[in-house]
C-alpha cells in the first residue's frame, strides 16, 4: 500500500539553526508530493510540492525540500529557523488521483 | 495561491442537532471539494470526496447518512453533520482541487472547523 512516513513526531531547535523535517514514501513509481504547515486551530497551508520537474524544489517562507528517489526520501529543510515556524507539518502525496495520503505529522518547536 | 473559506470556524452544538458547514472557493473553481476529520494531535483522516454535481465518495468507515455532503456548485460543498453526538466532535478540514488553473492537482484547504457537541 502506498504510504508516507515522518520519521519524527516532534523537533525542537533553536531559533536560528537549521531545520530538517524527514518525510519518506513508499511507491513503485515517482509521485507527487507535498509539505503543508498548519498552525494551530488552522488549515493547512502549502509550503511546497513536487511534481516530478527539478529534484530541489523550494517552497514558501524559505523552506526547501530534496527529492531523493534512490532513498525514497522528501526531507524538509530551512537554514535558519523562526519563531513563527513553530506548528505541525505534514508530509503528504497524491498519486494519479486527486486523493492524499499524509503522514503522521511533525511538531516543530522553536525555541528563543 | 488558491483561497478556500469554512465557515463557521466554531460551532458549540446540542446533542441530536444537526450542524452544516460550509466551503467555497473563493477564487477558482473547484470541481473536486475534498472533507477531513482530524482528532487532536493526529494526521488528518478522509472522510469523503465530492465531484460537484453527483454524489460524494465516502471511505471506509464513514457514515454517509451521519455525514452528508453536498457539492450543488463548483464553489460550494456543505458537509452536514446530522444528530451530532458528542463522539462526533472534532476539527473537521475542507479542501478543494481543480483539474486546471492555480488549483490543478493540488488541494487547498479552509481553516477548518471546530465542532464541539455537548
Amino acid at each position: 500500500a502506498q504510504s508516507v512516513t515522518q520519521l519524527d513526531s516532534h523537533v525542537s531547535v533553536s531559533e536560528g539553526t537549521p531545520v530538517l523535517l524527514r518525510c519518506n514514501y513508499s511507491s513503485s513509481y515517482s509521485p507527487s508530493l507535498f509539505w503543508y504547515v498548519q498552525h494551530p486551530n488552522k488549515g493547512l497551508q502549502l509550503l511546497l510540492k513536487y511534481t516530478s520537474a527539478a529534484t530541489l524544489v523550494k517552497g514558501i517562507n524559505g523552506f526547501e525540500a530534496e527529492f531523493k528517489k534512490s532513498e525514497t526520501s522528501f526531507h524538509l529543510t530551512k537554514p535558519s529557523a523562526h519563531m513563527s515556524d513553530a506548528a505541525e507539518y505534514f508530509c503528504g502525496r497524491s498519486s494519479g488521483t486527486y486523493k492524499y495520503i499524509f503522514g503522521t505529522g511533525t511538531r516543530l518547536k522553536v525555541l528563543a | 495561491g488558491a483561497v478556500v473559506s469554512q465557515h463557521p470556524s466554531w460551532v458549540i452544538c446540542k446533542s441530536g442537532t444537526s450542524v452544516k458547514i460550509e466551503c467555497r472557493s473563493l477564487d477558482f473553481q473547484a470541481t473536486t471539494m475534498f472533507w477531513y476529520r482530524q482528532f487532536p494531535k493526529q494526521s488528518l483522516m478522509l472522510m469523503a470526496t465530492s465531484n460537484e454535481g453527483s454524489k460524494a465518495t465516502y471511505e471506509q468507515g464513514v457514515e454517509k447518512d451521519k455525514f452528508l455532503i453536498n457539492h450543488a456548485s463548483l464553489t460550494l460543498s456543505t458537509l452536514t453533520v446530522t444528530s451530532a453526538h458528542p463522539e462526533d466532535s472534532s476539527f473537521y478540514i475542507c479542501s478543494a482541487s481543480s483539474g486546471q488553473g492555480i488549483a490543478k492537482n493540488i488541494q487547498y484547504f479552509g481553516a477548518g472547523t471546530r465542532l464541539s457537541v455537548l
